[in-house]
């Protein structure tokens, strides 16, 4: 079993939409990333969050420790947002052993 | 600032044959990485370097070498190329704040193809 799970893996909507993408993961953890791949491969991090909140421009991310559950939003959903977006954890202990990534949810707007 | 650089961006290698990918930032970051990405699997940590002449294995560390002489500076080595490594490699950089870690800074990548 992955250690953290994203869903969905593809999703689909039209120009306007609120979208939800989920990330639940089954390890400790000392923070949560949300990354963002385009298509022409380039990996840029969206938010680093450890408890609550963020919001940056027409993204949201909240992360739930209890549960151990993530989720991205995007209101007002534009086709420049079709890219995929890739869930990651550090693990406890905050040491610099890398991420782990989930396997991405590819989210295609349509106009 | 460049931030994130790998050299070379595309590579085509026959079995057997070795190579050396690159990667350097110039933000004065104390950790580096060398992640691979294959479809269907995600992407997943090889080797990692915690400061200058430390290193460190990841989760898919066989058929790889790695070191890092300089700060700004991480190789990631194949001594003997397989199929199996054809992938797209990424390294990224992060820094302490605080005592945690911050983000981490991705490059472009390296596609590799391994005949």
């Amino acid at each position: 079993k992955n250690e953290v799970e994203q869903s969905p893996q593809n999703l689909t909507a039209q120009e306007g939409e609120f979208i939800t993408i989920n990330c639940s993961y089954s390890v400790g953890i000392s923070a949560l990333h949300w990354l963002q791949q385009h298509p022409g491969g380039g990996i840029v991090s969206l938010f680093m969050l450890s408890s609550g909140k963020k919001k940056h421009g027409r993204l949201i991310a909240t992360i739930n420790i209890q549960e151990k559950h993530s989720s991205l939003h995007i209101t007002a959903s534009h086709p420049r947002d079709s890219a995929v977006y890739i869930c990651a954890v550090t693990k406890g202990g905050g040491g610099a052993d890398g991420l782990t990534f989930g396997k991405g949810t590819h989210l295609i707007i349509q106009p | 600032n460049a931030g994130v650089t790998q050299t070379p961006k595309f590579r085509v290698l026959k079995t057997g044959q070795s190579m050396t990918l690159l990667c350097a930032q110039d933000m004065n970051h104390e950790y580096m990485y060398w992640y691979r990405q294959d479809p269907g699997m995600g992407l997943r940590l090889i080797h990692y370097s915690v400061g200058e002449g430390t290193t460190a294995k990841g989760e898919v560390p066989d058929g790889y070498n790695v070191s890092r002489l300089k700060k700004q500076n991480f190789l990631l080595g194949l001594e003997s190329a397989a199929p199996s490594q054809t992938s797209v490699y990424f390294c990224a950089s992060s820094y302490i704040s605080g005592g945690a870690e911050e983000t981490q800074y991705f490059g472009p990548g390296t596609r590799l193809l391994v005949l």
